[in-house]
């Protein structure tokens, strides 16, 4: 089955600097790589997906790059702010339709 | 607010037990799924159904098994529960059988084992 893993575990920034959390997949029928922030104590919401046609997508601060050659993506987040600071989950859906999530990144804005 | 709802949103139990998580999925949405989240763990798929039926499964051991009514609404049953199973179980909802966008989650059913 499809194997997605996530670095780092944890990640702090100072505010107003970048963020970048990298995931590598393993099944290369995956062709759909969402990103999920999930706040203290809250359900994960979606905040950037890529399909496996494109390589980069951007929303405001938030970007999401594609290597399906290398099996790897990547979510950059510039401009941080303390808003930020959230779990991040990477994940990847397989040809069986199974959306397999990556192990989560702690990331921590500091004002 | 997500639209998915699910109860009980707190839980203690005992090991050995049995408990029944309940989830109501979006409006229109025909597809449930159910996460487990453990401490400090990423989302572990367990379930799909769609309409009514199975429509993917992943690591969900055999004391766990769900279903989904014809009203749509879900339940996982999880038995002979085990300190382990103390988590954070989720359930989700799409429009489709295949995802093509956002997974709808709800606020989680947090489980803990005695």
């Amino acid at each position: 089955g499809e194997n997605v893993e996530q670095h780092p575990s944890t990640l702090s920034v100072q505010e107003g600097d970048s963020a970048v959390i990298k995931c590598t997949y393993s099944d290369s029928a995956s062709n759909y790589f969402p990103w999920y922030k999930q706040e203290l104590g809250k359900r994960p919401q979606l905040i950037i997906d890529i399909r496996s046609n494109v390589g980069e997508k951007k929303d405001q601060r938030i970007a999401v790059t594609l290597n399906k050659t290398a099996k790897h993506f990547s979510l950059h987040i510039t401009e941080t702010q303390p808003e930020d600071s959230a779990v991040y989950f990477c994940a990847a859906l397989t040809g069986a339709n199974n959306l397999f999530f990556g192990t989560g990144t702690r990331l921590t804005v500091i004002p | 607010d997500s639209g998915v709802t699910q109860t009980p949103k707190h839980l203690i139990t005992a090991t050995g037990q049995r408990v029944t998580l309940r989830c109501s999925p979006r409006s229109g949405d025909l597809s449930v799924y159910w996460y487990q989240q453990s401490l400090d763990q990423g989302l572990q798929f367990l379930i799909q159904y769609y309409n009514g039926e199975e429509r993917a499964k992943g690591n969900i051991l055999e004391r766990f098994s769900a279903q989904q009514f014809p009203d749509l609404h879900s339940e996982l049953n999880l038995s002979s529960l085990e300190l382990g199973d103390s988590a954070l179980y989720f359930c989700a909802s799409s429009e489709g059988t295949r995802l093509t966008g956002e997974l709808f989650f709800g606020e989680g059913s947090r489980l803990t084992v005695l």
